[in-house]
């Protein structure tokens, strides 16, 4: 089934651990991205990358990391997670960056995380 | 700074009509976006406007003024499946999207 996943769906961590969340698509998407979302918030972009082999940095990229070795996978890793990385992860993929419908971003199941 | 502003919470009834309202500001603009997201779930596109005027899908219309910075997104005959969160997202000159904080729209029979 064409589309995004992302694992684990949900984590509790204790502070100062290493935690990676997982993100693969299989709509051979140019750009990836993570976001989080908070309650009252609207989605914050945290790190993104347009095409395999670059990454950039979103709105909110302090103490997470990302990688794009190749197309389908953007794992994001919390290096030593702490509370306020207590959020929903979602992940998303878009085909196109030059404006437009290919703008389109389609979002994982999301990550349920909690830090304490 | 980048905003996007809309209602943070909206109810009607079954069956009716209801209009979202969503107003930006932002560095260059590459297109509007609204997307539906059920309560625990991800958030699913619904619409894309970049030219002024109205766009129709079905029950659901989405409507852009660039002049105005404004945009709204029209649900007609209302089902209780409708009951969800409503996001606006502008893409702005580096092609990266702007969200604003969702409207909760509640549906009540």
């Amino acid at each position: 089934i064409a589309g995004i996943t992302q694992a684990p769906t949900s984590q509790i961590l204790a502070a100062g651990r290493r935690m990676t969340l997982r993100c693969t698509q299989d709509m051979r998407h140019n750009a990836m991205y993570w976001y989080r979302q908070d309650l009252g918030l609207g989605l914050r972009l945290i790190h993104y990358s347009n095409t395999a082999g670059t990454t950039g940095k979103g709105e909110v990229p302090d103490g997470y990391s990302v990688s794009r070795a190749n197309t389908d996978d953007f794992p994001l890793t919390l290096a030593s997670a702490v509370p306020s990385q207590t959020s929903v992860y979602f992940c998303a993929s878009s085909d196109g960056l030059a404006g437009g419908p290919t703008d389109t971003q389609y979002f994982g199941p999301g990550t349920r995380l909690t830090v304490l | 700074g980048q905003n996007i502003d809309q209602p943070t919470e909206m109810t009607a009834t079954e069956g009716a009509i209801v209009q979202i309202n969503c107003t930006y500001q932002t560095s260059g603009f590459n297109g509007l976006f609204w997307y539906q997201q059920h309560a625990g779930e991800a958030p699913t596109f619904l619409s894309y406007n970049v030219l002024d005027g109205l766009e129709e899908k079905g029950r659901f219309s989405s409507f852009l003024s660039r002049s105005k910075g404004y945009s709204y997104l029209l649900l007609k005959e209302l089902q209780m499946k409708d009951s969800a969160s409503y996001l606006c997202a502008v893409m702005d000159s580096n092609y990266q999207l702007i969200w604003g904080a969702g409207t909760k729209l509640i549906i009540k029979p």
